[in-house]
């Protein structure tokens, strides 16, 4: 069975500071991989997704890394800002009917 | 704009009480899905659809039940036998593969 673990649970910065969020998971055989942003009360945004045959994907300052080999993701956020502060999914698809196995989630707080 | 939307934001349900949380997308997509967050988890799969007319368990599927007689719509019946109800749910859509699209919850409360 998949699982999906989120290091680290929770994370405070500066503002300004770049950061890294770790993903990892126990079965390679995945579809792609899916980083997810949710604010206190609401529904998730899909940050970036990331095919199982690509390496990276990037979005402004999001950039989103996957070794399958290894089991590991990870998001860099360049230059953080307050408005960055959110919990942050990991999601794998392992391709049968496009199910989603979620991480916990990192809740990142950036500080002005 | 196209979306999906869940209604009602907040729920409450005595005990022994069926209720039902409303999930209606206008993005073509094939796929719905159902989730269930409690604090400090990770979302966990209730029920999933890939056509209409046909849906199947998730993970914690027991207390829950679904219908797809629309590819627009995807409702969740939370039923007496769901003891531990408590909880945000959360409906999300998508076509094979492709980044999925959630609405924005449910809360649902016993009272």
């Amino acid at each position: 069975k998949q699982e999906v673990t989120q290091i680290p649970a929770a994370l405070s910065v500066p503002e300004g500071e770049n950061l890294v969020l770790n993903c990892s998971f126990t079965d390679s055989a995945i579809y792609n991989l899916q980083w997810f942003r949710q604010d206190p009360g609401k529904g998730l945004t899909s940050l970036l997704l990331i095919q199982s045959s690509q390496r990276e994907q990037t979005s402004g300052r999001l950039n989103a890394s996957l070794d399958k080999s290894s089991g590991r993701s990870t998001l860099y956020i360049a230059a953080s800002q307050p408005g960055d502060s959110a919990t942050y999914l990991c999601a794998v698809d392992g391709g049968s009917n496009y199910k989603l196995t979620f991480g916990k989630g990192t809740l990142l707080t950036v500080n002005p | 704009d196209g979306g999906i939307t869940q209604s009602p934001k907040y729920l409450f349900r005595k005990e022994g009480q069926n209720v039902t949380l409303s999930c209606e997308q206008n993005l073509n997509h094939d796929a719905m899905y159902w989730y269930r967050q409690d604090p400090g988890q990770g979302l966990r799969l209730i029920y999933y659809s890939q056509i209409v007319n046909d849906f199947q368990k998730g993970d914690i599927a027991e207390g829950y039940s679904v219908s797809r007689e629309k590819k627009e719509s995807f409702p969740l019946t939370v039923t007496s036998a769901q003891k531990n109800p408590t909880a945000f749910y959360l409906c999300a859509s998508s076509i094979g593969g492709s980044a999925a699209f959630f609405g924005q919850g449910t809360r649902l409360t016993v009272v």
